[in-house]
């Protein structure tokens, strides 16, 4: 199957700083990586998708200097939320997509990022 | 733009029995891809069933099936014989034909079963 691994799973950070979170697909290559956000009992909010050596395209509304994205390799995406402030906890998840065709998307175990 | 509008912010249903959850989209696009996404309290999402436009037979994973109507834009989930491992929210989700193009969600049905 297509599995991708998102650490960290929980995170806290002080508020200022920046936290890395990284998203892999360990058996296959995924040129295209997806970045959400999710609000208790909510919907995901698509942020950005990462295009691995291009620039991320990021959705309305989403900052792309505080959420950086860079998908180096085809199996690594990393989301850096920067400079974090309280209201950037959230739950963040990760998607990729195996090949074209009738694949759905394969999940991250996603992140939850509190800021103090 | 693509929507999805899943109108049942919350279901319940008894154990046993059979329930349906409800979607519903707006498209221009003749191909595309259909999802129902499971979340548990884990928050792991998982793929439930998949439903390819151009087929006309809907879609079945052991006591899931969709009933897809192409025409009205719809397309329900319905989950025979609930088990208490069902309880989750679900997502209805659409997808272009295009490669590399986004999942557009619904704003979830949370489903709860009763024992």
């Amino acid at each position: 199957g297509a599995v991708v691994s998102q650490h960290p799973s929980r995170v806290i950070c002080k508020s200022g700083t920046s936290v890395k979170i990284e998203c892999r697909s360990l058996d296959f290559q995924a040129t295209t990586m997806f970045w959400y956000r999710q609000f208790p009992k909510q919907s995901l909010m698509l942020m950005a998708t990462s295009n691995e050596g291009s620039k991320a395209t990021y959705e309305q509304g989403v900052e792309k200097d505080k959420f950086l994205i860079n998908h180096a390799s085809l199996t690594l995406s990393t989301l850096t939320v920067t400079s974090a402030h309280p209201e950037d906890s959230s739950f963040y998840i990760c998607s990729a997509r195996k090949g074209q065709g009738n694949y759905g998307y394969t999940f991250g175990s996603g992140t939850r990022l509190t800021v103090v | 733009a693509q929507t999805v509008t899943q109108s049942q912010p919350e279901m319940s249903v008894q154990e046993a029995e059979t329930v349906t959850l409800s979607c519903t989209y707006d498209t221009s696009e003749s191909d595309y891809y259909l999802f129902w996404y499971k979340q548990p309290p884990s928050r792991q999402m998982i793929l439930v069933i998949r439903q390819e436009a151009y087929k006309q037979q809907n879609a079945t994973e052991n006591r899931f099936s969709v009933n897809f109507q192409k025409a009205a834009k719809s397309f329900s989930l319905k989950i025979s014989d609930s088990q208490l491992g069902d309880a989750a929210m679900y997502f209805c989700a659409y997808r272009g034909s295009g490669y590399g193009n986004k999942l557009v969600f619904g704003a979830g049905t949370i489903l709860r079963v009763k024992s």
